[in-house]
């Protein structure tokens, strides 16, 4: 089973860009499809996007278009969530997953940001 | 607010069942078989429990089932232990627009 590790947690001002990363180990990317879900402080889990690396396929949730850029670079196996013009209520916690057929085997850690001025 | 609804809470004694709805639409739950269930412990990532509507991942004990009818889908514990004490959350596959929606989250709660 892939294993997926984050970078480190972030503090950002408003207006500014997050870019989070998830390193897959035990795997390729090539295997699988990675999925971000993000869940604010004592929220749901929310569903931000998602890339199919073997195919450059990227989706995205109809809130996050034109402000979240998925990628990943296959030649270090990690994946990657950009997110732009930060708000106070972009602050929680962003996970990477992988994803098959839309349901999510296995995590990363979580990646905490904070968003603050 | 979330796509789909699950209750708030959900209790019960050790050794008894309990169950949890996930109440969504005909674009999502009632149209897919692509329904999963999430444990997640407080302060730790998402587990996976339950995928495409009743299957079971490897290492995830047979105490947890899932199934659907129409737009509901229900995750039932059965011999409910302390260790089960969590939230859990529900997600559905809602076509080429949508993508994926999850439910609110149900806090289970082992008496």
């Amino acid at each position: 089973q892939v294993q997926l590790v984050q970078s480190g947690s972030e503090v950002k001002k408003p207006g500014s860009s997050v870019k989070v990363s998830c390193k897959a180990s035990g795997g390729t990317l090539r295997s699988y499809s990675v999925a971000w879900v993000r869940q604010a402080p004592g929220q749901a889990l929310e569903w931000v996007g998602g890339i199919i690396p073997v195919l450059g396929v990227v989706s995205y949730a109809l809130g996050f278009q034109g402000r979240a850029t998925i990628t990943a670079d296959e030649s270090t196996n990690t994946a990657y969530m950009e997110l732009n013009s930060l708000r106070s209520d972009d602050t929680a916690v962003y996970y990477c997953a992988g994803d098959r057929d839309r349901s999510f085997h296995s995590w990363g850690q979580g990646t905490p940001v904070t968003v603050s001025s | 607010q979330s796509a789909l609804t699950q209750p708030a809470s959900v209790s019960g004694s050790p050794g008894q069942s309990i169950t949890i709805s996930c109440t969504g639409t005909s674009s999502d739950v009632g149209s897919y078989t692509l329904v999963s269930w999430y444990q997640q412990q407080p302060g730790k990532a998402p587990r996976l429990m339950i995928y495409e509507v009743n299957k079971r991942p490897s290492g995830v004990s047979n105490r947890f089932s899932g199934s659907k009818s129409g737009n509901t889908a229900s995750l039932t514990i059965s011999g409910l232990r302390a260790e089960d004490e969590a939230n859990y959350y529900c997600s559905s596959y809602a076509g080429s627009t949508t993508f994926v929606v999850f439910g609110g989250g149900t806090k289970v709660t082992v008496l």
